[in-house]
């Protein structure tokens, strides 16, 4: 089955930096790769998301890549704010009904 | 966006009772949805995905009949925690895809979750 492996576990960046998440995935087949921002308590929120006939894309200060031939995808956030400091969580599924299988999550914190 | 509730968000129970958790899509149907079991500081773990009308896959490791999946309806699935213990402690959170007529939708909505204490 999948496996999905997220770096770093945590990560503190000076506010106005960019922070860079990065995820590999094992199985060929997916090819929808969600990223989900979790609060304290809170059910993970979608922030952006990525399907396998796209390199690119961006959202304002979010973006994500992804490299199919290697299987890596990542998620970067310029101008960090506060309020981005959450649990982020990289996902990997195919398309359609399938399951989620999620990365193990990186701790952002963002210095004042 | 479509909208997944979840009952009781959250519950203390003593251990060797069962509990039963509630997921309802409200204003989608959703042949399936999916529970998760997410410990503190740690991802979010799939159990089992739950489909209508027929019995639910389960994850390895995770026992089936400890915890007792039931969908009902394309609106409603359960899960029952049976005989718990202090170690099934934990925060569970339900999700559902919202499944387009097409199979072009594939954003998973997730549920506010019910945090599970065993005493």
């Amino acid at each position: 089955g999948e496996n999905v492996e997220q770096h770093p576990s945590t990560l503190s960046v000076q506010e106005g930096d960019s922070a860079v998440i990065k995820c590999t995935y094992s199985d060929s087949a997916s090819n929808y790769f969600p990223w989900y921002k979790q609060e304290l308590g809170k059910r993970p929120q979608l922030i952006i998301d990525i399907r396998s006939n796209v390199g690119e894309k961006k959202d304002q200060r979010i973006a994500v890549t992804l490299n199919k031939t290697a299987k890596h995808f990542s998620l970067h956030i310029t101008e960090t704010q506060p309020e981005d400091s959450a649990v982020y969580f990289c996902a990997a599924s195919l398309m359609g009904a399938s399951k989620i299988i999620f990365g193990s999550g990186t701790r952002l914190s963002i210095r004042p | 966006g479509a909208v997944v509730s979840q009952h009781p968000s959250w519950v203390i129970c003593k251990s060797g009772t069962s509990v039963k958790i509630e997921c309802r899509s409200l204003d989608f149907q959703a042949t399936t949805m999916f529970w998760y079991r997410q410990f503190p500081k740690q991802s979010l773990m799939l159990m089992a995905t739950s489909s209508e009308g027929s019995k639910a896959t389960y994850e390895q490791g995770v026992e089936k009949d400890k915890f007792l999946i039931n969908h009902a309806s394309l609106t409603l699935s359960t899960l029952t925690v049976t005989s718990a213990h202090p170690e099934d402690s934990s925060f569970y959170i339900c999700s559902a895809r919202d499944w387009g007529l097409a199979g072009e939708k594939y954003e998973q909505y997730f549920g506010p979750g019910t945090r599970l204490t065993v005493t």
